[in-house]
């Protein structure tokens, strides 16, 4: 069984562009969350989708966004990129319904 | 809301012997699950053991195992035969089993290293 797949796994952007990142869930999953990892605030949550709705946010400003579609791949974008943003972006996938979650291999950001 | 705390940035092992590394957590909720994963250089998040909050017996998975004290909101894992792949960052993270909300949340994480 193939895992979480996130692409691209690196990428390198300048402020104030947007960036759009994919994330394919493992085979029957139908939760994918987000996550931001960085130096000073560690591992983060942004966001939970399950059956192509939101359904927890963390505590980010509204230019992190995303969105999950009917095969339960998701996408998350950030706009107006800041230098802050830099950070390595896990998705996680899940069935749903308190299962465990597994993650991909991220998508390193770099915004200079 | 919950927090989880790990007090312990780094640790080192000398390879084949035994570390601990600690973990607490803060909740008002009575169901839930922690789990401790992995992260090694390469970036990959993965998972070392999951605990059941409403299941009294520790967690094992190999020569990994934990000591969780639901009382004292502590959940702390334990390597045996400590070997040169366990060298990573491990985070206790924790997961409410009372939403069905995917949403997990971290420690701050421990730095361990194993000595040749």
């Amino acid at each position: 069984k193939a895992g979480v797949t996130q692409t691209p796994r690196y990428l390198i952007k300048t402020r104030g562009q947007q960036v759009t990142l994919s994330c394919s869930p493992i085979s029957g999953h139908r939760s994918v969350s987000w996550y931001q990892q960085t130096p000073g605030q560690g591992l983060q949550f942004l966001f939970e989708y399950f059956s192509e709705t939101q359904r927890n946010k963390g505590n980010f400003p509204g230019r992190f966004s995303g969105r999950q579609f009917s095969n339960s791949r998701s996408e998350m974008n950030v706009s107006t990129l800041e230098l802050g943003d830099s950070a390595l972006y896990l998705c996680a996938s899940s069935p749903g319904f308190g299962n465990t979650i597994y993650f991909g291999e991220g998508s390193w950001l770099t915004v200079v | 809301a919950q927090t989880v705390t790990q007090s312990q940035p780094e640790m080192s092992v000398q390879e084949a012997e035994t570390v601990t590394l600690s973990c607490t957590y803060d909740t008002s909720e009575s169901d839930y699950y922690l789990f401790w994963y992995k992260q090694p250089p390469s970036r990959q998040m993965i998972l070392v053991i999951r605990q059941e909050a409403y299941k009294q017996q520790n967690a094992t998975e190999n020569r990994f195992s934990v000591n969780f004290q639901k009382a004292a909101k502590s959940f702390s894992l334990k390597i045996s035969d400590s070997q040169l792949g366990d060298a990573a960052m491990y985070f206790c993270a924790y997961r409410s089993a009372e939403t069905s909300y995917d949403k997990v949340i971290f420690g701050p994480g421990t730095s361990l290293s194993v000595i040749p």
